[in-house]
């Protein structure tokens, strides 16, 4: 089944502790992109990345980071979480065939920094 | 400011009962705008996509529109159903190398027996 899969999907933790959230898609896309959700705003864009090895800020990037070393896997990392950074956290894949191409997304991870 | 306006907030329905949810943009250079459905706690699943030549397009009892010249949106939904209750939203693709999707804040629809 084609997927795009998050983990965890929900995590509490404490200012200033280091947090990975994984993201993995089975569909050999060549775009992911992370997005994040509040309450009465629509979905921002944090990075995004074309291909392995390629990754760029979107929107909100401040105090995220990623890396894109292989095709199907892009973490997103937050070296010094802030409770400004609790949200709804979406990775998203598409294929590079073309700008109208789907976009699929994961299942989201809840993210509390207290 | 590239920007996408979704009205009404919030719509509550009858089962069964028609509704039209409307989206607003101002997204320039202008790709392709989709419809997502949200339901609460998941991701976003994706209803429809239209570039600038397609006026309508349908998925089941979902109908989008999209009137490029006015830069107006509409996801008409027939005869609901209960699991049609979600958050649905608007979505401009910008036509840029970073391939950057607008998205609105999206209407909460609950639908009820």
């Amino acid at each position: 089944e084609a997927q795009v899969t998050q983990n965890p999907r929900y995590l509490i933790t404490v200012t200033g502790k280091k947090l990975t959230v994984t993201c993995s898609q089975n569909m050999n896309h060549e775009y992911m992109s992370w997005y994040r959700q509040d309450p009465g705003l629509g979905l921002r864009q944090i990075y995004y990345s074309m291909n392995v090895e390629v990754t760029d800020k979107g929107d909100v990037p401040e105090g995220y980071k990623v890396s894109r070393k292989e095709k199907r896997n892009f973490p997103l990392i937050l070296e010094s979480p802030s409770p400004n950074q609790t949200s709804l956290y979406f990775c998203a894949s598409s294929s590079r065939a073309g700008i109208n191409t789907e976009a699929f997304f994961g299942q989201g991870t809840r993210l509390t920094v207290v | 400011k590239n920007q996408v306006e979704q009205s009404p907030q919030s719509l509550i329905i009858l089962e069964g009962k028609n509704c039209t949810l409307q989206c607003n943009y101002t997204v320039s250079p202008f790709s392709n705008l989709r419809w997502y459905k949200q339901d609460t706690g998941r991701g976003p699943v994706s209803l429809t996509i239209m570039t600038f030549s397609e006026n309508t397009k349908s998925n089941g009892r979902y109908t989008a529109t999209l009137d490029a010249d006015t830069k107006q949106s509409s996801l008409h939904i027939t005869a609901s159903q209960l699991s049609d209750s979600a958050s649905y939203i608007c979505v401009v693709s910008v036509d840029t190398g970073r391939r950057a999707l607008t998205f609105g804040s999206g209407t909460r629809l609950q639908v009820q027996p």
